[in-house]
């Protein structure tokens, strides 16, 4: 089955500096790969979606970049705040169906 | 529209106990998800119903777990008996249809303490 990495489990930057989160995929038919954001206590909330046909995507200070050939796709939040402060869960999954999670990175803004 | 509904929030039981949850998903999704988020982890598919028929249940543990969902609307998992290592949120998810365009909507879970 797919299995999905994700790295680093923790980030801490400044506020208005940049974050990367890193994730590989294994199964080479997996086609769509989201990222959730969830803060302490809630539910796990889509913030931006990729489908293996693009290779990046952006929305506002958010941009996902995918790479089919190494199997690995990652975040970009740029200008980042304090409300950017929570987990982030990638996922990939074949035809939007089953999703295989990350294991979370916990992203942690100084104000 | 109203959003996934989970009940309870939270619960607590001993080891060796039964306990059930509840999930109404939004109205019209045709897909219905059950994830186990142990602390720390991201989620795991339990259990998927496309209307009332199961389409994927290859990581319930079904000497323990089990789910319905007879109408196609509203479902319940039921843990019996329960083990400490079933201690986590449990999080239920509904989307229109399986496919690229349907993002997955997630309720706000519940929250099993097995002592």
């Amino acid at each position: 089955g797919e299995n999905v990495e994700q790295h680093p489990s923790t980030l801490s930057v400044q506020e208005g500096d940049s974050a990367v989160i890193k994730c590989t995929y294994s199964d080479s038919a997996s086609n769509y790969f989201p990222w959730y954001k969830q803060e302490l206590g809630k539910r796990p909330q889509l913030i931006i979606d990729i489908r293996s046909n693009v290779g990046e995507k952006k929305d506002q200070r958010i941009a996902v970049t995918l790479n089919k050939t190494a199997k690995h796709f990652s975040l970009h939040i740029t200008e980042t705040q304090p409300e950017d402060s929570a987990v982030y869960f990638c996922a990939a999954s074949i035809g939007g169906d089953k999703l295989t999670f990350g294991t979370g990175t916990r992203l942690a803004v100084r104000p | 529209e109203a959003g996934v509904a989970q009940s309870p929030r939270y619960k607590i039981i001993e080891k060796r106990q039964s306990v059930a949850f509840w999930c109404n998903p939004i109205s019209g999704h045709a897909t219905l998800y059950w994830y186990q988020q142990i602390l720390g982890q991201g989620p795991k598919l339990l259990i998927q119903f496309q209307n009332n028929g199961v389409v994927d249940d290859s990581q319930l543990p079904k000497d323990r777990f089990s789910a319905e969902r007879l109408k196609g609307v509203d479902s319940t998992l039921k843990i019996q008996p329960a083990k400490l290592e079933d201690s986590a949120v449990y999080l239920c998810a509904s989307s229109r249809g399986a496919s690229l365009r349907n993002e997955q909507f997630f309720g706000p879970g519940t929250r099993l303490t097995v002592l």
